[in-house]
């Protein structure tokens, strides 16, 4: 079955660059997203990006994906004290009905 | 854009009983939608893929009786947790699917709803 993983904690300065990491097994993705989760609030879809492209940029957000290892990163360029939250990675298949596979969350806290 | 809403957003509810989670899909149709449910400090797991007019699919281990999903209309599907336990305390969030858009961005999550089992 699909496995998505994420590491579960860092930490980074205010204004530094925060780069969170996510693998994946299964080759077959279509689409892979990042979600954001603050404290006691639902899923904040933050990009997206389909599995036939290397880099997408939005802003403070850049997400690159190397398809050949399998491997997704978001990195958010000067982290401020409100991007601490949990960051999800996801992956769907478009022949799936679009059901989500969701990686372990990587909690994303801020140092001012 | 496209908007998922789940009522209640909160609820609290005594051992014992039942409680119902509504999602609706409020500018488009959604034939598909999906229910996951969240333990604390850890990921959303999928229970179940509501389909409008027919019985849902749950995921294995997911008990059918215990979590009654009904999706009456292509625009509201509701879960039911039936005589709810402390360890139904979680987070659930549901997921509906845009059939006019194009790939991709079609999916959209409700904002949760947080259910507390006393």
């Amino acid at each position: 079955g699909e496995d998505v993983e994420q590491s579960l904690f860092l930490s980074v300065r205010e204004g530094d660059s925060s780069v969170i990491n996510c693998t994946y097994t299964d080759s077959s993705s279509t689409y892979l997203y990042w979600y954001k989760q603050e404290p006691g609030a639902g899923l904040q879809l933050l990009t997206y990006i389909f599995s036939n492209m290397d880099m997408k940029q939005d802003q403070r957000l850049t997400v690159l994906l190397n398809k050949k290892d399998k491997h997704l990163s978001l990195r958010i360029a000067d982290t401020q004290t409100g991007d601490s939250a949990i960051y999800f990675c996801a992956e769907s298949k478009w022949n799936t009905g679009n059901q989500f596979y969701f990686g372990t969350g990587t909690s994303l806290t801020v140092i001012p | 854009g496209a908007v998922v809403s789940q009522h209640p957003s909160r609820v609290i509810c005594k051992s014992g009983t039942s409680v119902k989670i509504e999602c609706r899909s409020l500018d488009f149709q959604a034939t598909t939608m999906f229910w996951y449910r969240q333990f604390p400090k850890q990921s959303l797991m999928l229970m179940a893929t509501s389909n409008e007019g027919s019985k849902a699919t749950y995921e294995q281990g997911v008990e059918k009786d215990k979590f009654l999903i009904n999706h009456a209309s292509l625009t509201l599907s509701t879960l039911t947790v039936t005589s709810a336990h402390p360890e139904d305390s979680s987070f659930y969030i549901c997921s509906a699917r845009d059939q006019g858009r194009g790939l991709g961005n079609t999916i959209y999550f409700g904002e949760g709803s947080w259910l507390t089992v006393v």
